[in-house]
């Protein structure tokens, strides 16, 4: 079964340009959630949507971060303009929606903003 | 969510047990304890979860104790694939309909050594 894929898997890319991420999550899981990992920070949530409805935004770091999920089969999260510290592997993750699921992640996008 | 305290680091010998512990004494009585890993460039992967009684399937042991402050993750004989950072979290399993998020820390490095 494919798991969930994420697009590109490396950006480089010079800082004030518009990023644009892209997740897919696996079919049948209606829960989708995107995650920050650095180094000094750890893994942390970004944002996650139940039914391609925003349910939790409050790790969007600010104004520049916008994601959307047109359907249930995609999801992108942008960065405009970008700044080097947003340097970092992006992950999207899906679930089933309730009790105590588990989620599963895609390999991560390895951003890069010179 | 409660917040969880693992060691920074670990060695095992390959074909050993390895044990993972972790401490969550301020766990509530519904929150699940969950375990991840993540090998190196890979995104987390799901390993198993529990409640309140121990639990196993093909890839680890759950132990928690009566108490449930701590459980220890028991790889029964570890391998050199199994060089990863393991991540114990406590979350709240919601059947309303929302995924709680999850809060991950640092994690453990595990080494496995030939």
């Amino acid at each position: 079964d494919a798991g969930v894929i994420q697009s590109p898997r490396h950006e480089v890319t010079e800082m004030g340009q518009e990023v644009t991420l892209r997740c897919k999550p696996i079919s049948g899981h209606n829960s989708l959630f995107w995650y920050r990992q650095t180094m000094m920070r750890g893994l942390e949530l970004l944002i996650y949507f139940n039914n391609n409805v925003p349910i939790d935004d409050s790790g969007m770091p600010e104004d520049r971060f916008s994601a959307k999920m047109p359907n249930a089969s995609f999801s992108t999260l942008k960065i405009q303009p970008s700044e080097p510290r947003d340097s970092a592997v992006y992950f999207c993750a899906s679930s089933t929606t309730g009790g105590y699921q588990p989620q599963h992640f895609g390999d991560g996008t390895r951003l890069s903003i010179l | 969510d409660a917040k969880t305290t693992q060691p920074p680091s670990m060695d095992c010998a390959e074909g050993r047990a390895a044990n993972l512990p972790c401490n969550h004494s301020t766990i509530s009585g519904n929150e699940y304890v969950y375990w991840y890993r993540q090998i190196h460039s890979q995104g987390p992967q799901y390993i198993i979860h529990g409640l309140k009684n121990n639990e196993t399937n093909e890839m680890a042991s759950l132990i928690i104790t009566e108490d449930r402050k701590s459980s220890t993750l028991i790889l029964p004989h570890a391998t050199l694939r199994d060089t990863a950072v393991y991540y114990c979290i406590v979350r709240v399993a919601n059947n309303a309909g929302n995924n709680r998020k999850l809060i991950w820390g640092l994690g453990t490095s595990l080494a496995v050594n030939p």
